[in-house]
């Protein structure tokens, strides 16, 4: 059973410039979230997707947005890339809470995005 | 909102040592508890977790217990080894789903 997985696993972009993360979540898995975490920080979280839905956001401008396929997979996009948007890229899958194992969640290897 | 507070590193330890890594946490509801592991360039792992007040979880010979009373979810571990040093990261979820992390906490363990 293959986990979460994620792609790329490296990217390079120049301040303005525009990315496209991926995602496809753990077997089974409905709810996508995605987080960014930054050098020798905990991970933020940016949203969660269920149904092709946003559900839930957190504190990130409207630069960041995202998308879910009705595979379950996921993108999340950032526009007008900023230096400080340079990060470690998180995506986990899960079930929306409330339905099977609401608790867990499984993390990807996540992209490491640079902005120079 | 929520928060979760950790005890600040970096934990160097002998091998076979005690480990105690502190966590506090600030949420509305019962959220359900987590402690995750990162090693270095790699993504999380889910270490063990706790859904509810006194649960206990458990994992690799890792512990913690879900304190509602004084709002901790301390990691414990009675004899480490050098393959325990990580990152690791306490975490709450809430019944939304969102998950609020610590800044987690680096452990070092030495022959």
């Amino acid at each position: 059973d293959a986990g979460v997985t994620q792609s790329p696993t490296h990217l390079i972009k120049t301040r303005g410039q525009q990315v496209t993360l991926r995602c496809s979540p753990k077997s089974g898995h409905d709810t996508v979230s995605w987080y960014q975490q930054a050098l020798g920080q905990g991970p933020q979280f940016i949203f969660q997707y269920y149904e092709e839905e946003e559900r839930q956001r957190g504190n990130f401008p409207d630069r960041f947005s995202g998308h879910q396929f009705p595979n379950y997979s996921s993108e999340l996009n950032v526009n007008a890339l900023l230096l400080g948007d340079s990060a470690l890229y998180l995506c986990a899958s899960s079930f929306l809470p409330g339905q099977g194992s609401p608790y867990e969640q499984y993390f990807g290897p996540g992209t490491r995005l640079t902005v120079t | 909102g929520n928060s979760v507070t950790q005890m600040e590193g970096p934990v160097t330890l002998s091998e076979e040592a005690f480990l105690t890594i502190n966590c506090t946490y600030t949420a509305t509801g019962y959220p359900s508890l987590f402690w995750y592991v990162q090693y270095p360039g790699e993504g999380l792992q889910l270490l063990l977790k706790a859904t509810k007040a006194d649960d206990k979880g458990s994992n690799k010979g890792f512990e913690a217990t879900y304190r509602k009373e004084t709002t901790s979810f301390h990691l414990e571990k009675g004899s480490v080894q050098v393959s325990d040093s990580a990152v690791y990261f306490c975490a709450l979820r809430d019944n939304a789903g969102k998950s609020t992390f610590g800044d987690g906490t680096t452990l070092t363990v030495k022959p």
